[in-house]
């Protein structure tokens, strides 16, 4: 199995820009999380879908930051308009039972 | 106010020596984890501990449980270079019966120098 896969792995982008992230999840995992990593904060959890349906999405900043998961197999993570506070490393997760598994991470850079 | 406190932030020792890092709550977990994180990669899980005051072990490394299901720990024996990383505890909160979202600390930086 690939694990779990995230693109684009850099992004760089102008204040002001929309930024789409995606992830496809591990096959079969019902379970699929979105996380941000800084320094600062460490890992927040963003949201979370149980079998393509959102399920917590409290950890999400504010109305410029918007999640879907059309299928199983894929969810994006976009951010309209991206601001410099928004420079993290953003990570997706799938999950089976107990063990989640995370992506590589998508490195943002807004300017 | 963070949930899962981890001690120390940053720690720096020699090859050989051992350390032990630490994970503090006032919740209750139903399950907690330990994941290790390298540069440039995602947390990768080292292990599940379910039951408290339970004690597992992976090659040099030891993982407790509390007996309260509050707080774990993580220890290193004889520390190598090749565990330099981030080690990130995260504790999972069951919600009416089914499995909410881990937790996570902030984590301890491991530098284990040659």
């Amino acid at each position: 199995d690939a694990g779990v896969i995230q693109s684009p792995r850099h992004e760089v982008t102008e204040m002001g820009q929309e930024v789409t992230l995606r992830c496809k999840p591990i096959s079969g995992h019902n379970s699929l999380f979105w996380y941000r990593q800084t320094m600062m904060r460490g890992l927040e959890l963003l949201i979370y879908f149980n079998n393509n349906v959102p399920i917590d999405d409290s950890g999400m900043p504010e109305d410029r930051f918007s999640a879907k998961m059309p299928n199983a197999s894929f969810s994006t993570l976009k951010i309209q308009p991206s601001e410099p506070r928004d420079s993290a490393v953003y990570f997706c997760a799938s999950r089976s039972g107990l063990t989640q598994y995370f992506g590589p991470g998508t490195r943002l850079t807004v300017l | 106010t963070q949930l899962l406190e981890q001690s120390p932030q940053f720690l720096s020792i020699q090859e050989g020596e051992n350390l032990t890092v630490y994970c503090n709550s006032s919740s209750v977990f139903s399950s907690l984890q330990w994941y290790r994180q390298e540069p440039g990669e995602g947390p990768v899980l080292l292990v599940t501990v379910v039951t408290g005051g339970e004690v597992k072990k992976l090659k040099r490394l030891t993982f407790q449980f509390g007996d309260a299901r509050k707080d774990s720990s993580l220890h290193i024996t004889a520390a190598q270079p090749g565990d330099t990383g981030l080690y990130l505890c995260a504790g999972l909160m069951n919600y009416g019966g089914s499995q909410g979202n881990l937790i996570f600390g902030k984590g301890t930086k491991l530098s284990v120098k040659p």
